[in-house]
């Protein structure tokens, strides 16, 4: 079945680092890539997203790049703060219709500072 | 405006009853979703409804059921509930390739 890789699992940064968390997908047809984010006991929201036609999107201090050709896209988060602290998921949307998505395992992030 | 709700909040069963957790969304999304949320194993699909009238499975979507009953609602159904279906459940809503709205989830323990 169709799959999404996500690493690194678990990440510690000092407050005001910058944090990668990386993903790959196997879907070949999959066109849509969000990034949610989920607090502890809370829901997951999306924080940022980016379509195939684009290759790098930026929201403030968030940024997310795709390469289509290699099946691969990243999450960048500039100047973390405490706040940043909670467990990220990307995922890919499956399929020629795309409706549904496939998520990764999720990375939790540690801000100390 | 609620968003997406999802009742109830917490439930214990025991291994072989059933029950069905409920999922409503007021935003006029044709696409709905149920989820189960596990330690370390991430949001894995169950089953989704791509609109209303249509149905299909997911990753996981051995021992539940589902129903669109209409736009507004899509049900999910353990007809005998196992140990192994102890986690969180999510429902979420959409508009094809926009935001996934999640509700507030379900954390459903069976003994």
């Amino acid at each position: 079945g169709e799959n999404v890789e996500q690493h690194p699992s678990t990440l510690s940064v000092q407050e005001g680092d910058s944090a990668v968390i990386k993903c790959t997908y196997s879907d070949s047809a999959s066109n849509y890539f969000p990034w949610y984010k989920q607090e502890l006991g809370k829901r997951p929201q999306l924080i940022i997203d980016i379509r195939s036609n684009v290759g790098e999107k930026k929201d403030q201090r968030i940024a997310v790049t795709l390469n289509k050709t290699a099946k691969h896209f990243s999450l960048h988060i500039t100047e973390t703060q405490p706040e940043d602290s909670a467990v990220y998921f990307c995922a890919a949307s499956i399929g020629q219709a795309g409706t549904a998505l496939i998520f990764g395992k999720g990375t939790t992030l540690s801000v100390s500072s | 405006n609620a968003g997406v709700t999802q009742t109830p909040k917490f439930q214990v069963l025991k291994t072989g009853q059933s029950m069905t957790l409920q999922c409503a969304q007021d935003m006029n999304h044709n696409s709905m979703y149920w989820y189960r949320q596990d330690p370390g194993m991430g949001l894995r699909l169950i089953y989704y409804s791509a609109s209303e009238g249509t149905t299909d499975k997911g990753e996981v979507p051995n021992g539940y059921n589902v129903s669109r009953l209409n736009k507004r609602e899509f049900s999910l159904r353990l007809e005998s509930a196992a140990p192994s279906q102890t986690s969180v459940y999510f429902c979420a809503s959409s508009v094809v390739y926009y935001e996934q709205y999640f509700g507030p989830g379900t954390r459903l323990t069976v003994t």
